[in-house]
């Protein structure tokens, strides 16, 4: 299973880090994503990073704002959020890659930016 | 940016009976095309991947099909807990990208 914390209120302009702790598989094997969701609307990708951390993808809707990592060490994925505005208020996934598809999702922490 | 366009947004079924879901890509997608459940207040479950090949776990009443840019997600007699909002996804080009889903309601 996967776990998120790290949500919270936050100012626009603010920043944010989001962590995700992996038990139950051998984290280091899998690619891992963010995914979100804002407040009744679809899912949608936010970024993704490979087993070793060598390739890292992003939305555009994000990117040069959000910095994905893991640590495979501590098990744990981490979405380091800068720049926040309100539209990206929304529960944040971490979910597991199967292939690129996503098998293991945790249930989310919610990230609200408001003043 | 591939664009995934489901439909219909809101498909009202009976206990019992079938429904078909659709999924459309704006460019081939080849076979990468997943289905994801999700149930108020919680995560989206992996359903289907590969179009057509079910998750660990998920009954046989929930079949996929298709290729290229058309897809198909269907629920032989939904039971209760099938009334959900279901997403697809592609996962051939980046960026990854969902539909916005259809929500089976109960007629």
């Amino acid at each position: 299973q996967v776990v998120e914390s790290g949500g919270g209120l936050v100012k626009p302009g603010g920043s944010l880090r989001l962590s995700c702790v992996a038990s139950g598989f051998n984290f280091r094997a899998f690619d891992m994503n963010w995914v979100r969701q804002a407040p009744g609307k679809g899912l949608e990708w936010v970024s993704s990073i490979t087993s070793s951390g060598a390739y890292i993808h992003y939305a555009d809707s994000v990117e040069g704002r959000f910095t994905i990592s893991r640590d495979n060490a501590k098990d744990s994925l981490y979405l380091q959020m800068s720049s926040l505005g309100a539209e990206d208020t929304a529960v944040y996934y971490c979910a597991r890659s199967r292939f690129l598809d996503m098998d293991v999702w945790g249930n989310g922490t919610t990230v609200t930016v408001s003043s | 940016e591939i664009v995934m366009t489901q439909s219909p947004a809101t498909l009202s079924v009976s206990p019992r009976e079938g429904a078909t879901l659709s999924c459309r890509a704006s460019h081939s997608v080849n076979i990468d095309l997943a289905w994801y459940q999700q149930k108020p207040g919680q995560a989206p479950r992996l359903l289907i991947y590969g179009v057509s090949t079910r998750a660990t776990g998920i009954p046989a009443r929930f079949s996929g099909s298709g290729s290229g840019t058309d897809f198909t997600l269907t629920i032989s007699s939904l039971q209760s807990e099938d009334f959900a909002v279901y997403y697809c996804q592609q996962y051939n080009k980046w960026p990854l990208t969902f539909g916005g889903g259809t929500k089976v309601e109960i007629k």
